[in-house]
Formats: C-alpha cells, structure tokens, sequence
C-alpha cells in the first residue's frame, strides 16, 4: 500500500463549489504540506503543517484552507473553486529530522469549469 | 528574479551520453539542496542531495558551488529510464522547499 494516499485523484468540478481534498499518510512524518503543480509554473507550496497544531501559510494561499485532523491527515479545501484553480495538487510530507527529503502522494487532478 | 531557475529543455541525448544540467539560486542564504526527479504525470522523488564538496551516486554527481550560487547534475551513461523532469530544490532555513521548474530529460535508444 502507498505511504502517503490522495483522494480523489480526479476531480471535476464547476465554479462556485466547495471542494476538499484529503491526504492520508502512514510514514508516521510529523510534517504535511500541500503543493499545487501548473505547466511552466512548476510546484508552489499553499499550506503546510509541522504538528496537528501547527498550520502556516505558503507562498499561495489565497482561495484555499486546510486542516489537519491527525498527525496523519491533512485536507486541502477550496471554499468557492474557480477556473483558475484547475492544477495538479500533491499532498507532501516528512520527519522533522530529514525535512528536506519530503515524500509526495501520487497528486489530485482538479479541473474547474 | 526567481528563486531557483532552470533551463526548462528539453534535453535530448542519446543512450550513453553525458548530460548536465545546471541551476542558479538567487537567495545567498540558502542552506541546502537537493535534486529530485519527477517523471511525467508522477509525484517527485528525492535523488540525492548537494553537498560543497560535490557527492556522487552511481551515474550521478551533483556539485554546488556557493560562491556562484548554482548547482549541477551530471548523468554519465544515459539510460532510457533516465528520461524524466529533474528540480532542483533549496531549502532555505530548514523550514520549507523552494522547487524550480525542472529540466526535462529526454533520452532516446
């Protein structure tokens, strides 16, 4: 079984919508973090978290909000999803001893018409 | 001026040839850096890590060179299972990552 799992994979969903992506993780990392993935833009970090009680904002976090339910989950929600939001999300985490080697799930498609 | 820049390629060689690819990082205040690889429609992965005095892994060596500030890659003997997008990541204050936008690598038979 993977690690760290992302669900949906692939979503579809209309403007307005209120959408939530979930990432679950059995590595046992204290560290999550949600990354978005766009063509020529490369992948830039919304939100991440060092501990279930520790949230922070990353370099784009406009339009998003997250929770972290267990050290072990972590969602990403798009409160009103519009066009431009259509990326390639992937869920991330890792152990405070080595944060920089981070472990991605397999990443949620979005698109929103 | 981007943080971490790329020539985003694509490179494409033959089997067994050399290729490398560079990386310019622009805050002198980074601490560490990385490489990963992410093959297409997949997550990344974690290749190896940078050190100054230069380390290497099989086929690869990677080499920082602080006073420049960029980073390299050298993939010896190319293989077809080396075609992927290559980041390169700094992290600066042990807190998060900062990826650039990679280097595709196409490698033909």
């Amino acid at each position: 079984d993977a690690d760290v799992t992302q669900t949906p994979r692939n979503r579809i969903t209309k403007t307005g919508k209120r959408i939530m992506l979930e990432c679950s993780q059995t590595k046992g990392h204290d560290r999550m973090y949600w990354y978005r993935q766009d063509p020529g833009l490369g992948l830039r970090l919304i939100y991440y978290s060092f501990d279930v009680k520790d949230i922070n904002k990353g370099e784009i976090s406009d339009g998003y909000s997250v929770s972290r339910q267990a050290q072990a989950k972590f969602s990403l929600s798009l409160e009103s999803a519009i066009p431009n939001q259509t990326a390639l999300y992937f869920c991330a985490t890792s152990d405070s001893s080595r944060s920089y080697e981070q472990y991605f799930g397999p990443g949620t498609r979005l698109t929103v018409t | 001026r981007k943080e971490v820049e790329q020539d985003p390629g694509p490179f494409n060689v033959p089997e067994g040839a050399t290729v490398a690819f560079n990386c310019t990082y622009s805050n002198s205040a980074s601490q560490s850096f990385f490489w990963y690889r992410q093959d297409c429609r997949k997550e990344p992965k974690l290749l190896m890590s940078v050190y100054s005095s230069g380390n290497e892994d099989g086929r690869f060596t990677a080499q920082l060179n602080r006073a420049s500030q960029y980073i390299s890659l050298l993939i010896r003997d190319s293989k077809l299972s080396d075609s992927a997008t290559y980041l390169c990541v700094v992290n600066i204050g042990y807190s998060t990552l900062t990826f650039g936008k990679g280097t595709m690598l196409l490698v033909s038979p």
